[in-house]
């Protein structure tokens, strides 16, 4: 159980385009949805906590404009990178939290999406 | 602040025991959690603690001390499916995960 999928797995595109990952819920529903970026060698950098219904809190220095999150029902939140450029190519993983398990504060991560931007 | 200190890197050998630690600095505190993360791969689930004492998950097991701001991860029977890099996080009062840099886990025949 708590099996969190995403797409693309990888995504290679030019600069200034736009790309969208998709971060699934498969077999529970999730009312909060996290997503992270991760640098070679770094550790986790949560970017926004995604709430169903509702509008993204980001994080200090994420920029939201650029870094579009939409969670519009309870097993799907997508981040959209705008006019994407080299420095943001990365490795995104989303994470959800399923409020049936007894542990509700343990989330569970997707296998993240791999984004290079030439 | 809010912090985690974990070593960057340890090496040991495969079928020994390694403990790795982590002590963290949080405002207010709702657990701490070990993952482990596979090179180019998401990290999975390991372990939650938020009372003091040791939890035993077959081969791993996770402390906590909540007076000394404490944990370590205990991995017992090492195999070399073992190296990888174990993450410590802190849950703090607002249930953020607050994440440490990760304990690269080299494991040598």
């Amino acid at each position: 159980g708590a099996v969190v999928s995403q797409h693309p797995s990888w995504v290679i595109c030019k600069s200034g385009t736009s790309v969208k990952i998709e971060c699934r819920s498969l077999d529970f529903q999730a009312t909060t949805m996290f997503w992270y970026r991760q640098f070679p060698k770094q550790s986790l950098m949560l970017m926004a906590t995604s709430n169903e219904g509702s509008k993204a809190t980001y994080e200090q220095g994420v920029e939201k404009d650029k870094f579009l999150i939409n969670h519009a029902s309870l097993t799907l939140s997508t981040l959209t990178v705008t006019s994407a450029h080299p420095e943001d190519s990365s490795f995104y993983i989303c994470s959800a939290r399923d409020p049936m398990k007894d542990r509700v504060e343990t989330q569970y991560f997707g296998p993240g999406t791999r984004l290079l931007v030439l | 602040g809010q912090n985690i200190d974990q070593p960057t890197e340890m090496t040991a050998t495969e079928g020994a025991i390694v403990q790795i630690n982590c002590t963290y600095q949080t405002s207010g505190f709702n657990g701490l959690f070990w993952y482990q993360q596979h090179a180019g791969e998401a990290p999975t689930f390991l372990s939650y603690n938020v009372l003091d004492g040791l939890e035993e998950k077959g081969r791993f097991s996770s402390f906590l001390s909540r007076s000394k701001g404490y944990s370590y991860l205990l991995l017992k029977e090492l195999q070399m499916k073992d190296s990888a890099s174990y993450l410590c996080a802190a849950m703090d009062s607002n249930y953020q995960l607050i994440w440490g840099a990760g304990t690269k886990l080299i494991i040598k025949p």
